[in-house]
């Protein structure tokens, strides 16, 4: 059975703070892995990774997938209150459907 | 402005009706998703449509319905059937099915008393 598993399941760190989120996944023909954001209510699309080993940036975002071990981290450096969220993996199979973990929830305190 | 748009944002209805929740895009995209998600769980698929007038059932489509008339648009019918239909529906497209990136519409949150 496909599926995708997040680690942790929720963490409490002080502003300033480095975070690294965890994601592993088995789903056959896999694609890629994508991470989102959720706040409030839509999630918000943050990266798509598809070869190994390429970190993926943006401003204070990282992400990097290993294919050989299954999994991806997503890192947040320097974090601030707006960060708070509910961070999403998904894994997608060739011409199928997404597999979402069940979500990290961050909350970042000041 | 492209997006999804979803309504109602809040539901309440009693035990026993039907409801329907709309979703439209005006994105242009093939494929649009249902999901369910509740407390502490993932994103689950109810229904997805790879094209017009053609969908499918995911993983969880035990008391739903879809239609799939209109390319922008995707309602997606709560029956009685379904035993437990509490939850926050999120509706979303893609460019085509499996491609990828999805884009979400804003949610609605459902409360059956």
């Amino acid at each position: 059975e496909d599926k995708v598993v997040q680690s942790p399941l929720s963490l409490v760190v002080h502003e300033g703070d480095t975070v690294t989120l965890n994601c592993s996944y088995e789903v056959t023909n896999f694609r890629s892995l994508l991470w989102y954001k959720q706040e409030k209510k839509a999630p918000t699309f943050l990266f798509m990774l598809t070869s190994s080993g390429i970190e993926k940036k943006s401003g204070r975002l990282s992400s990097i997938l290993d294919k050989k071990e299954l999994f991806s981290i997503l890192n947040i450096t320097a974090t601030q209150t707006g960060d708070s969220a509910v961070y999403l993996c998904a894994a997608c199979e060739y011409g199928n459907k997404l597999v979402f973990g069940a979500g990290t929830i961050l909350r970042v305190k000041s | 402005d492209g997006g999804i748009t979803q309504s109602p944002k809040y539901l309440f209805r009693k035990e026993g009706q039907n409801v329907t929740l709309s979703c439209e895009q005006n994105l242009n995209h093939d494929a649009m998703y249902w999901y369910r998600q509740d407390p502490g769980q993932g994103l689950r698929l109810i229904y997805y449509s790879q094209i017009v007038n053609d969908f499918q059932k995911g993983d969880i489509a035990e008391g739903y319905s879809v239609s799939r008339e209109k390319k922008e648009s995707f309602p997606l019918t709560v029956t009685s059937a379904q035993k437990n239909p509490t939850a926050f529906y999120l509706c979303a497209s893609s460019m085509s099915f499996g491609g990828g990136e999805l884009f979400f519409g804003e949610g609605s949150r459902l409360t059956v008393l």
